[in-house]
């Protein structure tokens, strides 16, 4: 398997623009994360999915922040409209909960520039 | 809630100090615990684990050990190298809390030459 895949690695947008972030989590694992980062609060869970159902999404930042998970292989996170404080990296994360030894992998995440 | 709790940084060191990084946990159940580091310009990847009471977890030169009594995992290195130099962040696995991860906020390691 490749990893978490995600995309683009580097992203740079006006204010006000929609800016949309893609993941693809490792085949089989049924939870998915979405992290920001920033060097003022570290690392933030935005939400978390667990079999494509949203379970957390208490640690999205405003009603401007939105994510999906449509199928098992895919998830967004949009930003609508966009604003220079969400300048950040996001990151996404999956695992697997078949065991103990539940470990996230993570994506090399997605550099937020909002201009 | 669950929380973990870790040293601040940064952390500065000269090469082949001996390293430390506190981390302590609260938790409900028996979580399973974690260190991941982040190298610059990378995703976080996974440094080593302990799934249950008095286990050690171990890999790189650095190794953590599962404290119960003390709810702590604190990460040790005897001998750090310029390339350690990364953010270290401990975490926590609750399978009293849907198996969410939760990471501490981390901490920066610098290791002088």
């Amino acid at each position: 398997d490749a990893g978490v895949i995600q995309s683009p690695r580097h992203e740079v947008t006006e204010m006000g623009q929609e800016v949309t972030l893609r993941c693809k989590p490792i085949s089989g694992h049924d939870y998915l994360f979405w992290y920001r980062q920033t060097m003022m609060r570290g690392l933030e869970l935005l939400i978390y999915f667990n079999n494509n159902v949203p379970i957390d999404d208490s640690g999205m930042p405003e009603d401007r922040f939105s994510a999906k998970m449509p199928n098992a292989s895919f998830s967004t996170l949009k930003i609508q409209p966009s604003e220079p404080r969400d300048s950040a990296v996001y990151f996404c994360a999956s695992s697997f909960t078949g065991s103990m030894n539940t470990e996230a992998f993570f994506g090399q995440g997605t550099r937020l520039t909002v201009v | 809630g669950d929380s973990v709790t870790q040293m601040e940084g940064p952390v500065t060191l000269s090469e082949e100090a001996f390293l430390t990084i506190n981390c302590t946990y609260t938790a409900t159940g028996y979580p399973s615990l974690f260190w991941y580091v982040q190298y610059p310009g990378e995703g976080l990847q996974l440094l080593l684990k302990a799934t249950k009471a008095d286990d050690k977890g171990s890999n790189k030169g650095f190794e953590a050990t599962y404290r119960k009594e003390t709810t702590s995992f604190h990460l040790e290195k005897g001998s750090v190298q310029v390339s350690d130099s990364a953010v270290y962040f401990c975490a926590l696995s609750d399978p009293n809390r849907d198996d969410k991860i939760i990471f501490g906020k981390g901490t920066r390691l610098h290791i002088l030459p």
